[in-house]
């Protein structure tokens, strides 16, 4: 079974700091891919990046960057210089092509960036 | 731009009372899928589609019925609402399985 653990449930930083949203997951198959999403305080869900298990480069995209590790099976998220609008609850999720669900979600990370 | 369009926005019902939330796509996307998000959940699924008049079971699909008669459409069902049911749900679509899910707003719901 698969499964995403998003051990933070709530973080709050002070402007500018950076900050890190952990991500764990579990899965024997071996071709899976990995997801963020951002859900503002307005509610919808917003993609930010996937990446699949084949792929273990970093990436960064302005001040985002996410650090894949299949050997510690982790898929962390960092906030460089945080803003108050990265305010949000942020989902990771996995997908896997066997089981019964297509897309997996850890239960969330709400961070609170405080001017 | 319409992408996934969830109507009602918001509702209220009482406990015994059916209804049915829509869901459309205007992405010819083959995959739809409608979850429950309650606080410190995440995202649950409830039942997906994988094609016009296809539709399988997710994580928590007890209490709700589900029906794709058109490729563009998901209704979600409510036979008897319960207070349990009381979740913000949430429609997405993709034109591959899990990959890259366009969602709704959300429709918010309260069962009293």
């Amino acid at each position: 079974a698969q499964k995403v653990t998003q051990a933070q449930t709530e973080i709050s930083v002070v402007e500018k700091e950076d900050v890190t949203l952990d991500c764990v997951y579990e899965t024997r198959d071996t071709t899976y891919y990995l997801f963020w999403y951002k859900q503002p305080p307005s509610g919808e869900l917003v993609f930010l990046i996937r990446r699949n298990s084949f792929d273990e480069q970093n990436e960064i995209s302005g001040r985002y960057s996410w650090n894949f590790q299949k050997s510690t099976s982790s898929f962390n998220f960092t906030i460089t210089a945080s803003q108050v609008v990265d305010s949000a609850v942020y989902f990771c999720a996995l997908s896997v092509d066997s089981g019964n669900t297509p897309l997996v979600f850890g239960k969330g990370t709400r961070l609170s960036v405080i001017a | 731009n319409a992408g996934v369009t969830q109507t009602p926005k918001f509702r209220v019902l009482k406990t015994g009372q059916s209804m049915t939330l829509l869901c459309a796509q205007d992405m010819n996307h083959e995959y739809m899928y409608w979850y429950r998000q309650d606080p410190g959940m995440g995202l649950r699924l409830i039942h997906y589609s994988v094609g016009e008049g296809t539709t399988a079971k997710g994580e928590v699909p007890d209490g709700y019925n589900v029906s794709r008669l058109k490729k563009q459409n998901f209704l979600l069902g409510l036979e008897s609402a319960a207070p349990s049911q009381t979740s913000v749900y949430f429609c997405a679509s993709s034109f591959l399985r899990g990959l890259d899910q366009h969602f709704g707003d959300g429709t918010r719901l309260s069962i009293l």
